[in-house]
């Protein structure tokens, strides 16, 4: 079953920071969140283990709630290359992801 | 370092036709994946091998077949083409080891059935 994102869109101007929700109906071991440019293969960013775990990668960062079977990705100081949908991928035990349906993030100058 | 190579990059069947997309990794990785990609729908998953001599069915496997040919070469074949197979496909690997690494997708094959 895929796992459910939040927004589904959102618009921002440089500087300005985002909240991206990724929640499913079982337990997880672990999610993965991708992003996709137009026209481009979805290119991995990050993975977090449960244990309720905090990952970054430049100013991106994401937290894992296992009990809520949830997570969130943190878009700080967006930057005009943070614009592309952004994918997150849950499996009960880390082994064949399903995808939620993404969330369009475009930042404007 | 070519990653994850995916052939044809563009195809357009007529209703009934067969054809196989094919699927390359160079990364000496042992999982390998295909999903298609739908307007809104995300990534749903079609089959996947978890390693060489395995395959097993993901979301949406109807329509589809797939033969792990070695460990570099995974394809996917539609027997039959339908319209509702319209859609962009992408083909990934992964190394193994639980909760350690993401996939690298290939660049896609966009398949279009009238």
């Amino acid at each position: 079953q895929q796992p459910v994102q939040s927004p589904q869109a959102v618009i921002l101007r440089e500087g300005e920071d985002a909240v991206i929700n990724c929640s499913s109906s079982k337990a997880l071991y672990s999610v993965h969140w991708y992003r996709q440019k137009h026209g481009e293969a979805p290119v991995f960013l990050m993975i977090l283990l449960k244990g309720g775990e905090q990952k970054g990668h430049d100013k991106i960062s994401a937290s894992f709630n296992e009990k809520k079977q949830q997570s969130s990705l943190y878009l700080t100081a967006s930057q005009l290359s943070y614009s592309g949908t952004y994918f997150c991928g849950t499996d009960p035990n880390d082994y064949k992801l399903s995808f939620g349906a993404g969330t369009t993030v475009t930042v404007r100058a | 370092n070519a990653g994850v190579t995916q052939t044809p990059k563009f195809q357009v069947l007529k209703t009934g036709q067969s054809m196989t997309l094919q699927c390359a990794q160079d990364m000496n990785h042992n999982s390998m994946y295909w999903y298609r990609q739908d307007p809104g729908m995300g990534l749903r998953l079609i089959y996947y091998s978890a390693s060489e001599g395995t395959t097993d069915k993901g979301e949406v496997p109807n329509g589809y077949n797939v033969s792990r040919l070695n460990k570099r070469e995974f394809s996917l074949r539609l027997e039959s083409a339908a319209p509702s197979q319209t859609s962009v496909y992408f083909c990934a690997s992964r190394a193994p080891g639980q909760g350690k690494h993401g996939y690298t997708f290939g660049s896609g094959t966009r398949l279009t059935v009238v």
